[in-house]
């Protein structure tokens, strides 16, 4: 079955680590997302790719980091300098075109403590 | 750029009571327009979408959404709620210029009551 993996699902980690966060899909689609998921706040971009090898900034980019060396792949690295890193964070991909509607992964929760 | 806003966090209706979840939109020309739904602790799944070939689109799990260019509106229905229908629910738009993004509402939390 096509889709998107991300894992893990829940994930712990100590104030001051870096965290990487997986993200795969089988579904051969150019663009990839994150997203970070707070109550009552919706969903906000963190970083995009439209295509291996390149990526842009969203809305709240800062503490964080991509990379897209593979069309399947774009993970997410939640680094020290993001201030409040314990949320839900979501990984998606679509075709790419204007119309095209995004494919949702099941969200990895990270705590930090 | 264009931005969505979803009137209603909470919403209860009884079961088999018609739902209905309000999206309006900013836009200066028609935009596309997406509906997701979201269970606990998964992602979110597409309902439908508007991509200006009707404006009356029908989605998945028996919701359509009607979208109206006067009202800036693309409100979401359906007929008789059922207890599976408790989930939230996400508005989205994206508009017609250059690069920009998908934007979403700030979601709305669909209670079912027996």
């Amino acid at each position: 079955d096509g889709g998107i993996t991300q894992s893990p699902k829940y994930l712990f980690r100590k104030e001051g680590q870096n965290v990487t966060l997986s993200c795969e899909q089988n579904l051969n689609h150019d663009a990839m997302y994150w997203y970070r998921q707070d109550p009552g706040q919706g969903l906000r971009l963190i970083y995009y790719s439209q295509i291996v090898n390149d990526f842009q900034k969203g809305d709240i980019a800062e503490g964080y980091s991509v990379s897209r060396e593979k069309k399947e792949s774009f993970p997410l690295t939640v680094t020290s300098a993001q201030k409040n890193p314990t949320a839900f964070y979501l990984c998606a991909s679509s075709e790419g075109g204007r119309g095209s509607p995004l494919h949702f992964g099941n969200g990895t929760r990270l705590t930090v403590t | 750029a264009q931005s969505v806003t979803q009137l209603g966090s909470h919403v209860s209706v009884s079961e088999g009571a018609l739902v209905l979840l309000r999206c309006n939109y900013s836009s200066s020309v028609p935009p596309y327009l997406f509906w997701y739904v979201q269970y606990p602790n998964q992602g979110l799944q597409l309902l439908l979408k508007y991509t200006s070939a009707a404006t009356l689109v029908k989605g998945i799990n028996g919701f359509e959404a009607e979208f109206k260019k006067s009202e800036t509106s693309f409100h979401l229905t359906k007929p008789s709620a059922h207890m599976s229908d408790a989930a939230e629910y996400f508005c989205a738009v994206r508009g017609n210029f250059g690069n920009e993004k998908l934007t979403f509402g700030t979601g709305t939390r669909l209670t079912i009551i027996p």
